[in-house]
């Protein structure tokens, strides 16, 4: 696809299940971003790769959250052991440069709801 | 810290009104200065960066580094126009966005 694509689109878990979030950049882009929006929020940075490398993870909320993108493509975000307040849509964006403020090409999100 | 302010959640025009969406940003380096929209049902995407100093669909944005804000404005408002609009700040050398919470456009007919 030419956009960046993320899966699922929505997810329920129970409370203390653990949640894997996929996230498939644009072809051949470099950079890889994850944001958490909260409802009536801003999107607010979690973590970000250049290729396989993660070279910010200053925005995880906790040592439940963890990302990684192991062949410098395909990204996923787990989180373990889910809670509530873990109920926000996770945006995954991409841009094709590096060490440069770019261009985000943001996914449509996957919108997590713990119950 | 860096930080971006939108103080008006919400904003109602009516179509051919001006418009201008508040920006003020906190940051002690070098700024780069983004609007993002999102219409609905749509994904978040770029409108348009200061250092471009372009206008796209009518809207522009100057960066005042003297009030350090970022306002968008459009001289004369389209329905289609209406949309969730965020302000982001890039800190020099880095590719991180720092986005406000963002405000919702309607343009009235």
């Amino acid at each position: 696809g030419a956009g960046v694509s993320q899966s699922p689109r929505y997810k329920v878990a129970k409370r203390g299940q653990d949640v894997a979030l996929r996230c498939d950049p644009i072809s051949g882009h470099v950079s890889l971003f994850w944001y958490q929006q909260a409802l009536g929020q801003g999107p607010e940075f979690l973590t970000y790769f250049q290729n396989e490398a993660q070279l910010d993870k200053s925005g995880l909320p906790s040592d439940r959250f963890f990302a990684e993108r192991p062949e410098g493509s395909v990204s996923t975000l787990k989180i373990q052991r889910t809670q509530q307040e873990d109920s926000a849509v996770y945006l995954c964006a991409s841009s094709i440069w590096a060490g440069n403020t770019g261009e985000l090409f943001f996914g449509e999100g996957s919108r997590l709801t713990v119950l | 810290a860096q930080r971006v302010t939108q103080p008006e959640k919400l904003l109602s025009v009516f179509k051919g009104a001006p418009v201008e969406l508040k920006c003020n940003y906190s940051y002690s380096g070098s700024p780069e200065l983004f609007w993002y929209v999102q219409y609905s049902r749509q994904r978040l995407q770029l409108l348009l960066r200061h250092i471009s100093r372009e206008s796209i669909k009518g809207f522009t944005a100057d960066l005042n580094k003297g009030e350090t804000s970022f306002h968008l404005k459009k001289p004369f408002a389209q329905e289609e126009d209406s949309a969730m609009y965020y302000c982001a700040l890039g800190q020099g050398g880095s590719e991180k966005l720092v986005f406000g919470k963002g405000t919702k456009l309607t343009v009235n007919p």
